[in-house]
């Protein structure tokens, strides 16, 4: 079974400045998608970036950009520019390319708290 | 988002009563998910279903049922609420395999 671990439970960032996020995973697996997920107060789960293991360059999404080391099974989450607004409880996640049975799923971290300080 | 409706958005049961919670999707989504949520756990998947009367369990489905009579609609049952099972309750649906999952705004649990 794969796992993810998000090691750092919270953190916390200067207005403006960059922060990472750091996430790891363990699969034996060949094909497989990366994700962020931000959870603000509001409890909604929002899509911030994905990551597909057969890309070699790093997703981007705004502010929001990837480092995806498949061999070391890294994939980190960098916020640039940080705003009040990113202030929220982000997830990382798993998910298998393989689509039978429960490889449909989505495997979470345990998350990180992201604090922004004004 | 992707108008995927949770409800109750609060519930407080006492221990030993049954529990529905409800999911309704207009997305015509192929695929639902239930999640529970805990500190320190992440998201934890609690049983899932591929389409109508087509369900599976996930990795905490223990004390959970789940039906899905219509497209548009995933049931959680708590057959008999119990304290472990205080927890916020998310539903999820994806159209087709490679498309993003979709949450909705999740039910507060607490149990009694």
């Amino acid at each position: 079974a794969q796992t993810v671990t998000q090691s750092q439970p919270e953190m916390s960032v200067q207005e403006a400045e960059t922060v990472t996020l750091s996430c790891t995973y363990d699969t034996s697996e060949s094909d497989y998608y990366l994700f962020w997920y931000k959870q603000p107060p509001s409890r909604q789960m929002i899509l911030v970036i994905r990551q597909e293991a057969y890309k070699q360059q790093n997703a981007t999404e705004n502010r929001f950009s990837v480092n995806f080391q498949k061999a070391a099974k890294s994939f980190s989450l960098k916020i640039s520019d940080s705003q009040l607004g990113d202030a929220a409880m982000y997830f990382c996640a798993y998910r298998s390319a393989y689509t039978s049975g429960s490889a449909r799923q989505l495997t979470f971290g345990s998350g990180t708290q992201l604090t922004v300080l004004p | 988002d992707a108008g995927i409706t949770q409800s109750p958005r609060h519930k407080v049961t006492e221990t030993g009563t049954p529990v529905t919670l409800r999911c309704h999707q207009t997305e015509n989504h192929r695929y639902m998910y239930w999640y529970r949520q805990d500190p320190g756990h992440g998201l934890r998947l609690i049983h899932y279903s591929y389409g109508v009367k087509d369900t599976d369990k996930g990795e905490v489905s223990d004390g959970y049922s789940v039906s899905r009579s219509k497209t548009e609609d995933f049931l959680l049952t708590l057959e008999s609420a119990t304290s472990s099972q205080t927890s916020v309750y998310f539903c999820a649906s994806r159209e087709i395999d490679n498309s993003p999952l979709h949450f909705g705004n999740g039910t507060r649990l607490t149990v009694t």
